[in-house]
């Protein structure tokens, strides 16, 4: 019965490493981002797909490469990985209405604690 | 541009005090939504409550209680007679465009003790 599910729920890999995590909604939402908190907490927006095609891409590194095979699974696949990568990863879908709507609400998964040593 | 400021970084209550978490937003779209989601220390983000600009109408569920004021650009969060459970951290988040990106602020921790 989980709305928006993540795996792996923790990640600890060295630097240099490439690895991805999944994300996966039941929700029957089209859209689905990737949120990144750092370790202040503070919550920042990563990318969103909506149907399959990219429409928000925040600054970030190359090396963070989304990709969504359909409208229930965005992934996250990030190479070459640093130690300031390390965060919590939140994946979140949407079903976003062209003009605003009751179903704008976004619903989070449970987070990716992911430490690179 | 948008912007929410949450001054408060922590509040520290004893439990049935009540606690309210202030958030101010800032945009020039007449169209928008503000949301709150708790953070317990699980880690989870849990949805709360969502208002659209065009209702201003105040919110109570349960112990909870959302003032949302235009003229002031707030959405204040009220819990009153707080409990343990309650601590966590709490976001107020915006959304304006419609393609879904929110603008969360930094966040307050909730601290309630026994």
């Amino acid at each position: 019965d989980t709305a928006v599910s993540q795996t792996p729920k923790y990640l600890v890999t060295q630097m240099g490493n490439d690895k991805s995590i999944k994300c996966e909604q039941n929700l029957g939402h089209d859209t689905m981002y990737w949120y990144k908190q750092d370790s202040k907490k503070f919550l920042k927006i990563m990318f969103s797909y909506n149907n399959k095609e990219l429409i928000i891409n925040e600054t970030v590194p190359n090396r963070f490469s989304p990709k969504s095979p359909d409208k229930a699974h965005l992934n996250l696949h990030i190479n070459s990985l640093e130690l300031g990568d390390s965060a919590v990863y939140f994946c979140a879908s949407s079903q976003v209405v062209l003009g605003g709507g009751d179903q704008e609400t976004q619903y989070f998964g449970p987070g990716t604690r992911l430490l690179v040593l | 541009a948008q912007k929410v400021t949450q001054a408060q970084t922590e509040i520290s209550v004893v439990e049935k005090e009540d606690v309210t978490l202030d958030c101010v937003y800032e945009t020039r779209d007449t169209t928008y939504y503000l949301f709150w989601y708790k953070q317990p220390p699980s880690g989870e983000l849990v949805f709360l409550i969502r208002r659209n600009s065009f209702d201003e109408q105040n919110e109570i569920s349960g112990r909870y209680s959302w003032n949302f004021q235009k003229s002031t650009s707030s959405f204040n969060f009220t819990i009153t007679a707080s409990q343990v459970v309650d601590s966590a951290v709490y976001f107020c988040a915006l959304k304006t465009d419609s393609w879904g990106k929110f603008q969360f602020g930094a966040g307050t921790q909730v601290v309630v003790t026994p």
